[in-house]
């Protein structure tokens, strides 16, 4: 069966610094791997995607994840944090075979001046 | 705004009652997905259509739940004698995907916000 898990509930940085929001998989296929994010009163949009293609995957407004097999880890990073980052950050694994697709329980970013 | 679309925003009602939500996806695309996202959680996947076949249903949907999809295009979802436990953002997202694959983008709407007194 398959399982995401985010690591933090809450993740809190000063603007200009890295950010680093963990994740972690459990799959017995090889994963599609996407982080999602969700600001207040939006809907929920795209960040990057991993399909078994190169294990660094670039997204939008500068958020990169890398895929490491060994680790079973898909964690989502940017080098600078801007202010308009924060919102919430899901995970989400897509199912190979039966399996359903699965969000983790979100990770929300906090943004300090 | 060519996006997916969800009416009502925000449903107030009574226990017992019931409750229908529209989602109109994006005009191309052929499949269309319901989820459930309750406070401090990831969303739920409820079920999906591809055109207007209902392809799979999560054991979350209960008998009380049912979506259609009658023409392909927008769908409605449909709770009947609502209870509090049903309070939730019921999202709807759609995408084009060929085949049985799910690793195509899924396009949010904002949600549906119930509550339920």
């Amino acid at each position: 069966a398959q399982s995401v898990t985010q690591l933090d509930s809450h993740v809190s940085v000063s603007e200009g610094t890295p950010v680093l929001l963990r994740c972690n998989y459990s799959s017995s296929y090889s994963p599609s791997l996407f982080w999602y994010v969700q600001h207040p009163n939006k809907g929920l949009q795209l960040l990057l995607k991993y399909t078994s293609a190169a294990t660094l995957v670039k997204g939008i407004n500068g958020f990169e994840a890398e895929f490491k097999k060994s680790e079973t880890s898909f964690h989502l990073t940017k080098p600078s944090a801007h202010m308009s980052d924060a919102a919430e950050y899901f995970c989400v694994v897509f199912p190979s075979g039966d399996d359903k697709i699965i969000f983790g329980k979100g990770t929300r970013l906090h943004i300090l001046p | 705004d060519t996006g997916v679309s969800q009416n009502p925003r925000h449903k107030i009602t009574k226990r017992g009652q019931n409750v229908t939500f529209r989602c109109d996806p994006i005009s191309e695309h052929n499949r269309l997905y319901w989820y459930r996202q309750t406070l401090g959680q990831g969303p739920e996947f409820l079920t999906y259509f591809q055109n207007e076949a209902q392809l799979e249903k999560s054991r979350l949907l209960s008998d009380r739940f049912s979506a259609e999809r009658p023409k392909g295009s927008f769908s409605t979802l449909e709770i009947q004698r609502t209870e509090q436990g049903d309070s939730a953002m019921y999202l709807c997202a759609s995408s084009f995907t060929l085949g049985q694959g799910w690793s195509n983008e899924q396009f949010f709407g904002p949600g549906t916000r119930l509550t339920v007194l």
